[in-house]
């Protein structure tokens, strides 16, 4: 059974830092793409960002380039995000997603995790 | 970047009624085109890939068609745990786009 469990969510000051982690199981992790998406309470899903499964290849939306670095370990089953200037609107259930194949894009999010809650606030 | 637009923003449908949405991309995107559901207070699970292609374990009441730039997602007969915001998704390139969502109620 495909799992991924996501956690590191929490309260933050604007400006402040945080790194987010998903841990997956039931698949092997290094041959499939991730990525990460979020949502705002009572909004729509956004994503955020991608990595294909050797993390040749990293994509950040516009709305998180510069400040928000994803990556993985292979080794240890572990997707991260690791956020930084964070700001209010970065408020959301943050969502880890496994792709259904080497890439992000040309592969559907195939398998999702609970999601982890951020709040940007002071 | 290309953008998707998703209608309606809501509906309300009977149990038994055919629910069609629609979701339109700004740009030609073949068939790459997704469709997810979220029940409330859960995450969101694939329904369907390629435009057409039913993901492997959902009810065969969910259909979905079009291409280039215009995509619908069919649910014959609603049932009552169809009660959900769907959303459409781009993945032909990054940035992958999500649609705004269209909440499904039953009457």
């Amino acid at each position: 059974e495909v799992q991924l469990l996501e956690s590191g969510g929490g309260l933050v000051q604007p400006g402040g830092s945080l790194r987010l982690s998903c841990v997956v199981s039931g698949f092997t992790f290094s041959n499939y793409a991730m990525s990460w998406a979020r949502q705002v309470p009572g909004k729509g899903l956004e994503w955020v960002s991608g990595i294909s499964d050797s993390a040749i290849h990293t994509y950040n939306a516009d709305s998180v380039q510069g400040r928000f670095t994803i990556s993985r370990d292979n080794s240890k089953n572990t997707l991260y995000l690791q956020m930084s200037s964070l700001r209010v609107e970065d408020t959301a259930t943050y969502y880890c997603a496994v792709h259904s194949g080497r890439d992000y894009y040309n592969y559907p999010m195939d398998g999702w995790g609970q999601g982890t809650t951020v709040t940007v606030s002071s | 970047d290309i953008q998707m637009t998703q209608s309606p923003s809501s509906l309300s449908a009977s149990v038994g009624d055919r629910v069609t949405i629609t979701c339109r991309a700004s740009r030609d995107i073949n068939d790459w085109l997704a469709w997810y559901q979220q029940r409330p207070g859960k995450s969101p699970k694939l329904l369907i890939y390629g435009a057409s292609i039913l993901q492997s374990g959902v009810p065969s009441r969910f259909s979905g068609g079009g291409s280039r730039t215009d995509f619908t997602l069919t649910i014959n007969s609603l049932q009552p745990e169809d009660v959900a915001t769907y959303y459409c998704q781009k993945y032909d390139g990054a940035p992958l786009t999500f649609g705004g969502g269209t909440k499904v109620e039953i009457k």
